[in-house]
Formats: structure tokens, sequence, C-alpha cells
């Protein structure tokens, strides 16, 4: 299952609530997790299964989404979330897929 | 809490095999996924292969007929064979545990730091 994103890459400022899609080329029900990665860092769970928050992960993340379409949502931008954000599916294994990354920059 | 270290030689040979360890520290590794994932310089995540504690594993088809994923239990450590490596095997690799135990689609909550490979003669 190929999984991509969209925007690849992303300006926004401090405050803003940025949206950020994951598209699977075919239907992986809710077996869809988010995860957040800083430079020289491992990635971060955020949500698992869809929309289920991490513990620990601050409320303004959020996700939504079933079948194939699915939403990474931030709202009110802090400093710490410029970062990469990667999705991942886990309905078809082996392989586990990861989609390429939406770099989240600052403008 | 528990905690994850990827340790082995950060200079493998063109051809040779890649072997890493993951050492998990705080807690025990039975009932539980354990994953590798590596991430090529600037590019982005991909997954090599998972074991459960009862020695079922799955791996990448891309990769499969190279890798090989194993568990020692009694030292708490899950290892990583990759063979006839080349350049396109250059890569931070990471091991990671799964959110739930004996479950593998809930992501992935714990992670080492990375190990940074390099392939070249």
């Amino acid at each position: 299952i190929q999984m991509t994103q969209s925007p690849s890459s992303l300006s926004a400022s401090v405050g803003d609530r940025v949206t950020i899609t994951c598209r699977a080329s075919e239907t992986i029900n809710n077996f869809l997790n988010w995860y957040q990665q800083k430079p020289g860092k491992a990635p971060k769970l955020l949500i698992y299964l869809a929309s289920s928050l991490q513990s620990g992960v601050p409320s303004r993340f959020s996700g939504s989404g079933s079948g194939a379409d699915f939403n990474l949502i931030i709202s009110g931008l802090q400093p710490e979330d410029f970062a990469t954000y990667y999705c991942q599916q886990t309905y078809n294994s082996p392989p586990i897929t990861f989609g390429q990354g939406t770099r989240l920059e600052i403008k | 809490q528990v905690q994850l270290q990827e340790s082995g030689p950060g200079l493998v040979g063109p051809s040779e095999t890649l072997s890493l360890t993951c050492s998990v520290s705080g807690g025990s590794i039975t009932s539980y996924y354990w994953s590798w994932i590596r991430q090529p310089p600037g590019k982005g995540l991909e997954w090599i292969g998972y074991i459960h504690t009862s020695g079922s594993t799955n791996y990448n088809p891309s990769l499969k007929s190279r890798v090989t994923i194993s568990l020692d239990t009694s030292n708490n450590q899950i290892s990583l064979r990759l063979s006839s490596v080349t350049a396109a095997d250059t890569a931070v690799y990471y091991c990671a545990r799964d959110l739930v135990p004996n479950y593998y689609y809930y992501g992935l909550d714990v992670w080492g730091p990375g190990t940074t490979v390099t392939v070249s003669s």
C-alpha cells in the first residue's frame, strides 16, 4: 500500500492551524498512525488508529479520517511543532509503509 | 520507563553483513512486537521488519531475502542482520516497540536514538 502525504512541505506561523493530509492507495480502515520527527531525533508517536491521541501529546494535535483519506491537524502552532511529520499504515503488513513526510517550516 | 539503545559497527564494507543489536532496559521484551526501521540520509522512514516475542517475524518484501531479526530474551536484546549490503543500505537504523502488547498496528511509541551505519570500502 502506497501512502502519499500532501503537501510535501509547508510554511506556517506560530498560532496558525495547519492540516496535513495522508492518502492510502487502497482502503486501510483506520490503521493509520502519525509521527513527528525533529532533526537528529527518532520519530515520536502523536496519533494512533487515525484519531487517538498518544499519552503526553498536546491536545492541539488531532487526527481524523478513515478508509483511505486522513488528516493530521495542529491547532495553534507552537515553536516546538516545526518538524517533519509522517503517516504510517499498519493495515496491510507486510510491509508496514510510511508516507514520504511533510516538512513544516516557520514562515 | 523502557529505554532502547541500538549498537553495532558504524562502518560496513560492501557485500558484507550488517549486524546491529537493540538493548532494552527498564522493562521486559516479552509480549511485544519489536521493529527495525531505517532512514537514509535526508530521506524518509522505511520499515525493515518486526519480531514478536513468540518468535514470529515479518519482513519488508523489498529486503526479505537479506534480513533476519531475532530475539535474545535472556539478555533483553533484539538483533538485526542485513546481508550483502550496498551503499543503498547506508542509513540511520532505529529499533522501536509497539504501543500495545501483542499488537503491531497501534504504532511505535518507544524508539531508540538510532545508530548510523555507512556502507563503504
